[in-house]
């Protein structure tokens, strides 16, 4: 595996279901990204990891929860969600030391809450 | 960061370049422009920055006015499979994990 991957690609979960979507980084970097696309809406950061720390929670619902065990993965579980949640979740990852700001994503996975 | 315009729209023929446009009048000195694109329901992908002088890389060439106010994204021989939303984002860089703030971007359409 390269680059950044994401399962699974495509998830459907009523509103009272627990759902996990994972995220894998294979470039080495130390930061980790999620970020929300709804339809016909830019991008959204959700949160932010460096070095494994949350640094940067964007006022995301406690329904979302992220866990970054390393380096390398990433994880948003997933509870009670509504029909409005439905979007592209993306993950990304950059190497923040180098002090470039390349985010690269992985392909997403397209949620939808019924 | 600096705010971005772009037009909402464009249309190449397959085999021409393709010369996307974008606006950053309020772009300050350590700021550099960097460029993404996202295929239809895919991740953006990243493409190329600059801070001042051109670049060129494998997937495009970035061009910056001399006053830096103003930049454009060059697909030298655009194809069908560049058909995707073009983002112009302005921002320092930094040691420390920001994010990135995506406005609305420029739709390419490579028409055959």
């Amino acid at each position: 595996e390269t680059g950044v991957t994401q399962t699974p690609r495509h998830l459907v979960m009523g509103m009272t279901n627990k759902k996990s979507l994972k995220c894998e980084q294979h470039l080495g970097h130390n930061a980790m990204y999620w970020y929300k696309q709804s339809a016909k809406k830019p991008l959204e950061l959700m949160f932010v990891y460096n070095f494994k720390e949350q640094t940067e929670n964007n006022s995301v619902p406690s329904r979302f929860s992220p866990e970054c065990p390393n380096s390398s993965h990433l994880f948003l579980h997933l509870h009670t969600l509504q029909p409005e949640d439905s979007a592209l979740y993306l993950c990304a990852s950059s190497q923040v030391l180098a002090g470039g700001y390349e985010q690269y994503f992985g392909p997403g996975t397209r949620l939808t809450v019924t | 960061d600096a705010k971005t315009t772009q037009p909402p729209s464009m249309d190449c023929a397959e085999g021409r370049a393709a010369n996307l446009p974008c606006n950053h009048s309020t772009i300050s000195g350590n700021e550099y422009v960097y460029w993404y694109r996202q295929i239809h329901s895919q991740g953006p992908q990243y493409i190329i920055h600059g801070l001042k002088n051109n670049e060129t890389n494998e997937m495009a060439s970035l061009i910056i006015t001399e006053d830096r106010k103003s930049s454009t994204l060059i697909l030298p021989h655009a194809t069908l499979r560049d058909t995707a939303v073009y983002y112009c984002i302005v921002r320092a860089r930094s040691g420390s994990a920001r994010q990135l703030t995506f406005g609305s971007g420029t739709q390419l359409t490579v028409l055959p």
